[in-house]
């Protein structure tokens, strides 16, 4: 079973600030793991995933994620956010073929 | 190329009809998924597919029914359509089912 849990489901920046999604995720396995960003109308984009290679990813627009498996934290970063930032952020955990999708963190950017 | 390609875009339904929502990729992609996205919530995983002839159930397969019978299609049933089934619906692919998905642009389907 896997399951994965997005610890904000609401995040509030100011533009030019640092950006911190969490996600932790539970799997009886070795998962892969990634990040989707959701824009407003728009269908989902692949920001970056982890495949047991490197364990901090980086993605695109600025943005990585590091793996800490003593943790099972899967968190997303960005130094600093851009208006064009604002969406819908999913975390998503990944074996055998089937994928769970965090409930999502909404992140608003404010000028 | 056209990547996944889901039809129709949007639909309304009166309560205990049924219909078919269309999915094709032209990736070859052996692995082929429905989920479906309420509003404020993630994705949930209705059903998937490793391959032609074979599907499984995901975490809310009630009131659905898929099947596999090329690895292009995976067309998506509703039987007896429900209000509880109002919500949009993608379909996706990925080839080993460890990579990327590759997601369609979604149905948004009313029950009324």
């Amino acid at each position: 079973a896997q399951s994965v849990t997005q610890l904000d489901s609401h995040v509030s920046v100011s533009e030019g600030t640092p950006v911190l999604l969490r996600c932790n995720y539970s799997s009886s396995y070795s998962p892969s793991l990634f990040w989707y960003v959701q824009h407003p109308n728009k269908g989902l984009q692949l920001l970056l995933k982890y495949t047991s290679a490197a364990t901090l990813v980086k993605g695109i627009n600025g943005f990585e994620a590091e793996f800490k498996k003593s943790e099972t934290s899967f968190h997303l970063t960005k130094p600093s956010a851009h208006m064009s930032d604002a969406a819908e952020y999913f975390c998503v955990v990944t074996h055998a073929g089937k994928s769970t999708f965090g409930d999502g963190t909404t992140l608003t950017v404010k000028p | 190329n056209a990547g996944v390609t889901q039809t129709p875009k949007f639909r309304i339904l009166k309560i205990g009809q049924s219909m078919t929502l269309q999915c094709a990729q032209d990736m070859n992609h052996n692995y082929m998924y429905w989920y479906r996205q309420d509003p404020g919530m993630g994705l949930k995983l209705i059903y998937y597919s490793v391959g032609a002839g074979i599907t499984d159930k995901g975490e809310v397969p009630n009131g659905y029914n898929v099947s596999r019978s090329t690895t292009e299609d995976f067309p998506l049933r509703l039987e007896l359509a429900a209000p509880s089934q109002t919500s949009v619906y993608f379909c996706a692919s990925s080839y080993t089912g460890q990579e990327k998905l590759f997601f369609g642009s979604g149905t948004q389907l009313s029950v009324l």
